[in-house]
């Protein structure tokens, strides 16, 4: 069974342009969560969906959305870049069938702003 | 969901069992216990989660205590594969709701010859 996917790996982009990061869930997995990770900050949760629907949102600036699909992919949008918004960007999907959570994390896609 | 504390670092040799406390003292009922690690630069790894009873797998085993006050990850046989970052979370049964997790600075394991 083919684990989550990120899409790209990799990025540089200039402050002020904007970025389009790709999640592809494991293969039955109807959540898809997204978390941001920086040398200062650590791990910190950005969104989750399920069923195309925003389900949580963390503390980030409206610059950072996100959506998913009716195949449960997702993407997350970050506009007007900044410096500090280089980081490691993971997404996350998992099963809801059972009481406990276990996330399968993707490889991540690492921004670096200039 | 409840705060947990963890060593910010702790060292093992290869071939010995790692013990990897963490102090969730103000857990309640329907929490759970899950543990991640992240191996440098890859996505956080599930390794293994509890509710009241110590549970193991191929990974790992958990050990809670009897108030649940406090968990012990333990790794039979570190490797030096095992050299990670371990993060200890507390979360209640949201089955049907949001599943964010909240990662802390976690224990920086690492496995020496």
């Amino acid at each position: 069974k083919a684990g989550v996917t990120q899409t790209p790996r990799y990025l540089i982009k200039t402050r002020g342009q904007q970025v389009t990061l790709s999640c592809s869930p494991i293969s039955g997995h109807r959540s898809v969560s997204w978390y941001q990770q920086t040398p200062g900050q650590g791990l910190q949760f950005l969104f989750e969906y399920f069923s195309e629907t925003q389900r949580n949102k963390g503390n980030f600036p409206g610059r950072f959305s996100g959506r998913q699909f009716s195949n449960s992919r997702s993407e997350m949008n970050v506009s007007t870049l900044e410096l500090g918004d280089s980081a490691l960007y993971l997404c996350a999907s998992s099963l809801e069938d059972r009481g406990y959570n276990e996330q399968f994390f993707g490889p991540g896609t690492r921004l670096t702003v200039l | 969901d409840a705060k947990t504390t963890q060593p910010p670092s702790m060292d093992c040799a290869e071939g010995r069992a790692a013990n990897l406390p963490c102090n969730h003292s103000t857990i309640s009922g329907n929490e759970y216990v899950y543990w991640y690690r992240q191996i440098h630069s890859q996505g956080p790894q599930y390794i293994i989660h509890g509710l009241k009873n110590n549970e193991t797998n191929e990974m790992a085993s958990l050990i809670i205590t009897e108030d649940r006050k406090s968990s012990t990850l333990i790794l039979p046989h570190a490797t030096l594969r095992d050299t990670a970052v371990y993060y200890c979370i507390v979360r209640g049964d949201h089955t049907g709701t949001a599943s964010k997790l909240t990662f802390g600075t976690g224990t920086r394991l690492q496995v020496t010859l």
